[in-house]
């Protein structure tokens, strides 16, 4: 979903549970798409990245999905943890330092 | 290293004051960025420096003005700000043709 004045979207997933979260782009000409996670009271972190000639790439618990014919990012992270609560927001990177944000989406892992 | 630190943490200051946000990072990045955050909303960037000369400048107001004195720290020069502008200023850093940005804790910053 699309955030509204300050409403973020949110997910909330069991403890154990995978969660996917989703992000629609517009640039079709990036060259990479990328995922950070943001805890409270602290700055974006890097969690995985994708380039555009990819469909799918997998990290450590994380699994990012790229499909180009609709404009569409996903992030699933396996076995959702307590820790793993946060603001997550997907950007993309066209080159030349340019990076553009989408509006995040809160996960709440519930225990 | 792989850190970016910010000083100070919080700032408050009124419309007359000026003041400076301070960024560093010694990891040996060639690219370094501002961003402004408003509450629930993504990052914004303002401003990128690469190998020490501006390289992007997001149509920000001149009431912000950028200053890289070396490869390793980043200065964001605030003067007459508004009410408006309070937000988390971000900065973060990269390798030159990297991807992955290290970020920063932030300067909560309120105008008053």
């Amino acid at each position: 979903g699309e955030s509204v004045g300050l409403h973020l979207p949110t997910l909330s997933v069991q403890e154990g549970d995978n969660s996917i979260i989703n992000c629609a782009y517009s640039n079709s000409a990036s060259d990479y798409f990328i995922w950070y996670k943001q805890e409270s009271g602290k700055g974006p972190q890097f969690i995985i990245d994708i380039r555009s000639n990819m469909d799918k790439r997998q990290g450590q618990r994380v699994t990012v999905l790229l499909n180009k014919t609709v404009k569409h990012l996903s992030l699933q992270i396996a076995a959702t943890q307590p820790g793993d609560s946060a603001v997550y927001f997907c950007a993309d990177f066209s080159g030349t330092y340019k990076y553009i944000f989408g509006t995040g989406t809160r996960l709440k892992v519930l225990a | 290293d792989t850190e970016v630190t910010q000083t100070p943490k919080h700032l408050v200051m009124g419309m007359t004051n000026k003041k400076s946000l301070k960024c560093e990072q010694h990891m040996g990045h060639r690219a370094m960025y501002w961003y402004k955050q408003k509450a629930k909303k993504p990052p914004e960037l303002m401003f990128v420096y690469s190998y020490e000369k501006l390289s992007i400048n997001e149509s920000v107001p001149s009431r912000f003005s950028p200053e890289c004195p070396n490869s390793s720290l980043l200065n964001l020069h605030l003067h007459a700000l508004q009410p408006e502008d309070s937000a988390l200023y971000l900065c973060a850093s990269s390798r030159a043709s990297g991807v992955e940005q290290f970020f920063g804790p932030g300067t909560r910053l309120t105008v008053l």
